[in-house]
């Protein structure tokens, strides 16, 4: 079964950190490229970050940019996203997609940013 | 960033047909693709490229794209359709990589 599962979201006060991880099954996770996606609460849906099937080739959302990093481990089957200097406008459910069509979708993860 | 602008509900009697359209410059240059999201649940692809189906999607959605606009076509809306559905593309202002759609919450009377 194709599979993406997210964890690492909570509970974060304003500029601290949080990394999550994206784990992959079900498919070969390192011909993939992916992507996070978020959705703040009662909102549309907002692209956040691209990285190629290698890892070579990153794109960041202006609104993230300088303060989260996306990486992978194609040897563990996972995505990361490094998130410093949180602020309240990123509280929002935070989605791995895989492929440029963005299929599969992870279940997301929920990251508050809040004191 | 390109903006994608959807209309932000539509309603359709059940049986029938709607038609939910995406307008946006880049649009003329990349096919969209389409997420229907249920409350509560992540989104899933329902059509991508030219008019294609992710196995296990039914044949009754259908995609199109003339210009600056595309548009996702349900026809014989069932019950179970009932959800907001994102478009999605390339973004052409080269500042993203990609760009989504403000939305369309659809409502099966």
């Amino acid at each position: 079964e194709v599979q993406l599962v997210e964890s690492g979201g909570g509970l974060v006060q304003p500029g601290g950190s949080l990394r999550l991880s994206c784990a992959a099954s079900g498919f070969t996770f390192s011909s993939y490229e992916m992507n996070w996606v978020r959705q703040a609460p009662g909102k549309g849906l907002e692209w956040v970050s691209y990285i190629s099937s290698s890892g070579s080739t990153i794109y960041y959302a202006d609104s993230v940019k300088g303060r989260f990093t996306i990486s992978r481990d194609n040897a563990k089957n996972s995505l990361y996203l490094q998130m410093n200097s949180l602020r309240a406008e990123d509280t929002a459910v935070y989605y791995c997609a895989g492929g440029n069509w963005f299929d599969p979708w992870g279940q997301g993860t929920l990251v508050t940013v809040s004191s | 960033s390109s903006e994608l602008t959807q209309d932000p509900a539509v309603s359709v009697a059940l049986g029938q047909t709607v038609r939910i359209t995406c307008q946006g410059d880049s649009l003329r240059s990349y096919y969209a693709s389409w997420y229907q999201q249920k409350p509560g649940q992540a989104p899933v692809l329902v059509i991508y490229g030219k008019n294609n189906r992710p196995s296990g999607i039914p044949d009754r959605f259908s995609g199109s794209s003339s210009g600056n606009t595309a548009s996702l076509t349900i026809t014989g809306a069932q019950a179970e359709d009932e959800a907001d559905y994102y478009c999605n593309s390339r973004d052409s202002s080269g500042n993203h990589l990609y760009v989504f759609g403000t939305g369309t919450k659809v409502t099966v009377l």
